[in-house]
């Protein structure tokens, strides 16, 4: 079955860490760039993160710039977001997705998501 | 970045009506790459249109979009019961790639 699944969500206080995982399956992972994209509660989604192909090339947005690092281990088809220096507004739902063909394009593919809460 | 802004915030319509909701973007898209997202509770978005008027895999004909530049609509020709959803438009033209905040439509 040709899907993404993320992991690894939870409830973490401010200033902690987190590590999401997203495991794909049912296609040639290696071949895509690929995206964190998150989504408040009752908001619109916010693109996060992106990685290239092969993993040498990662951009971020400026609001967790410095603080989220994007990775992806292509023998395990899995893609990860480590968050660090977490904020209350970091409180979203993270989905891993797929672009389309281009660095920046339609998302065709989205995992399910997993839950981040930042709260004392 | 490009601010995107969707009207209305509800369109509350009834089962067989014809749906049209507007996105207008703050600066030109490049190359018209904008996209169209259906949400339904609980779920993820789901791909529906883009490149501005082309349909994803599956999507049925009842869905289209239209537009260039600033200004952009998707119209659904007559809502069917599973239509009923938020629905988000996203440009990728420019980085970063960026959203609106969405159109809900409403069973009247």
């Amino acid at each position: 079955e040709v899907q993404l699944v993320e992991s690894g969500g939870g409830l973490v206080q401010p200033g902690g860490s987190l590590r999401l995982s997203c495991a794909a399956s049912g296609f040639s992972f290696s071949d895509y760039w690929m995206h964190w994209v998150r989504q408040a509660p009752g908001k619109g989604p916010v693109w996060v993160s992106r990685v290239n192909s092969d993993g040498s090339s990662t951009t971020y947005a400026d609001s967790v710039k410095g603080r989220f690092t994007i990775s992806r281990d292509n023998a395990k088809n899995t893609l990860y977001l480590q968050m660090n220096s977490l904020r209350a507004e970091d409180t979203a739902v993270y989905y891993c997705a797929r672009s389309q063909w281009l660095p920046d394009d339609a998302f065709n593919m989205w995992g399910q998501g997993t839950m981040v809460t930042v709260s004392s | 970045e490009i601010v995107l802004t969707q009207s209305p915030v509800t369109l509350s319509l009834s089962p067989g009506e014809r749906a049209t909701l507007s996105c207008r973007a703050s600066q030109s898209v490049r190359s018209n790459h904008l996209t169209w997202y259906q949400q339904k509770p609980g779920q993820a978005p789901r791909l529906l249109i883009y490149g501005a008027s082309r349909r994803a895999t599956d999507i049925p004909d009842r869905f289209s979009g239209s537009g260039s530049g600033t200004d952009f609509t998707l119209t659904i020709s007559r809502l069917e019961p599973e239509d009923f959803a938020v629905y988000y438009c996203q440009q990728y033209g420019s980085s970063p790639q960026t959203f609106g905040q969405g159109t809900k439509v409403e069973i009247k």
